[in-house]
């Protein structure tokens, strides 16, 4: 099985910041790396797909890179909005990596 | 717009059976796969299992083989996850999503159902 692992689990930031979300799968997963965006009580929003690709109408602050093994997402600019919890995804097998909440 | 309307909150029994619902919208349903995702309460997401709802075909996580059923009706477009016997630690809050055939991620999420099992 592939096991997602992000870092750091939490991070703390302010506005306007930039930041960077790791994320490292156990094998080799190619690009096939998304990431989400979760707010409480709310679905997660798909983000990133394919590793870098950014899904329309996501602002182009956030940029995801990497392939194989290591990915991260960069948010360029922080805004008031992105204080939430972001998972990777690796979707061959669909297996999540354990979040890392953003928080001010 | 792709919707995925969910089922409503559910407040079950251990050992009391479930099904809860997941509705697309739009005349594309067949061409795409629903997953469902466990959320507990407080922790992270867990992918369930997905389900073609253009045949039925079904693939489960080995955590959750055995312990749910994914099943689909397309002449009604919805997608269902079902448990035989609850138990207290099915408590948390269930997504569906969609994504296309092959390696694609989930672009469309339900609103989720919370199903509460307590005695």
């Amino acid at each position: 099985d592939i096991q997602m692992t992000q870092s750091p689990s939490t991070l703390s930031a302010s506005v306007g910041d930039r930041v960077t979300i790791t994320c490292r799968a156990s094998h080799i997963i190619s690009s096939w790396l998304a990431w989400y965006q979760q707010k409480p009580g709310k679905a997660p929003k798909l983000l990133i797909f394919e590793a870098s690709t950014l899904e329309s109408g996501v602002p182009s602050r956030f940029s995801g890179s990497g392939s194989g093994t290591e990915f991260t997402l960069t948010i360029s600019s922080l805004q008031p909005d992105d204080f939430a919890t972001y998972y990777c995804q690796q979707y061959n097998t669909y297996t999540f990596g354990q979040g890392t909440k953003l928080e001010i | 717009e792709v919707q995925l309307v969910q089922s409503g909150a559910e407040v079950k029994k251990p050992g009391e059976s479930l099904r809860i619902s997941c509705q697309g919208s739009g005349n594309s349903f067949t061409n795409y796969w629903i997953s469902w995702v466990r959320q507990m309460p407080g922790k992270g997401l867990e992918w369930m299992g997905r389900i073609d709802p253009s045949n039925s075909y079904t693939y489960y996580s080995p955590s959750f083989q055995g312990h749910v059923t994914l099943s689909s009706d397309k002449s009604i477009t919805t997608a269902y996850l079902q448990w035989t016997s609850l138990e207290a630690s099915d408590t948390a809050m269930y997504y569906c999503a969609r994504h296309s055939r092959g390696l694609q991620a989930f672009d469309v999420w339900g609103p989720g159902t919370m199903v509460i099992v307590s005695s």
